[in-house]
């Protein structure tokens, strides 16, 4: 079945960038998402990348698309305290269903 | 203002009880779904509804019984509650536009735990 890996656990200093890998199983995904969550909240979408794109900048974020390999990674530039929250990476096949793992736990050292 | 809001909250109760989780969207939708965070924080999706019909089941027990009145709307009952139903419970909708992209917009969740 579709699958989503991601490390748990990523700590970095504020100002520095931030990178969040992830790889995924399900080679038809069309649309790769990016989803942020802060504690006690729901998921709010950050960005995403169509599958026919490498990759797709936003202001501080970039993300990065290696379809072959099917790894994803979102870079975030002069990471902020406000930037701690989990991440997670979530293929949709182009239906309704999306797929998302345990997420990526940021934490921002001020 | 809310766009999607799920009541209660907060639930606590015992091992073999009924309760509902009730959800509403007022972004005008097409499809509304329910997802499960457990303790380590994988989300995973349960149900989804398309103008008020059943697109996606997972492997769910059959003691989750979702129902859509009307497109707005998606509860979720479960019966015979169980220790390991314990967990965050999120419902979403999205609407898939030309571009193909379709958002998911969560609500806040409601944590569900059973003693």
């Amino acid at each position: 079945g579709e699958d989503v890996e991601q490390s748990l656990f990523l700590s970095v200093r504020e100002g520095d960038s931030s990178v969040i890998n992830c790889t995924y199983t399900d080679s038809s995904s069309t649309y790769l998402y990016w989803y942020k969550q802060e504690p006690g909240a729901g998921l709010q979408l950050l960005t995403y990348i169509f599958s026919n794109m490498d990759m797709k900048q936003d202001q501080r974020l970039t993300v990065l698309l290696n379809k072959k390999d099917k790894h994803l990674s979102l870079r975030i530039a002069d990471t902020q305290t406000g930037d701690s929250a989990i991440y997670f990476c979530a293929p949709n096949t182009g239906g309704f269903k999306t797929i998302f793992g345990a997420g990526t736990r940021l934490f921002v050292k001020a | 203002d809310t766009a999607v809001s799920q009541t209660p909250k907060y639930l606590v109760t015992q091992m073999g009880n009924d309760k509902s989780i009730k959800c509403e969207q007022n972004l005008g939708h097409d499809t509304m779904y329910w997802y499960k965070q457990d303790s380590k924080k994988f989300l995973k999706i349960m149900f989804s509804y398309n103008n008020k019909e059943l697109i996606i089941n997972e492997t769910v027990p059959n003691r989750f019984s979702p129902k859509s009145p009307d497109k707005a709307h998606l509860n979720l009952h479960i019966n015979s509650l169980e220790l390991g139903d314990s967990a965050v419970y999120f419902c979403a909708s999205s609407q898939v536009g030309t571009d193909g992209v379709g958002e998911l917009f969560f609500g806040e969740g409601s944590r569900l735990t059973v003693l």
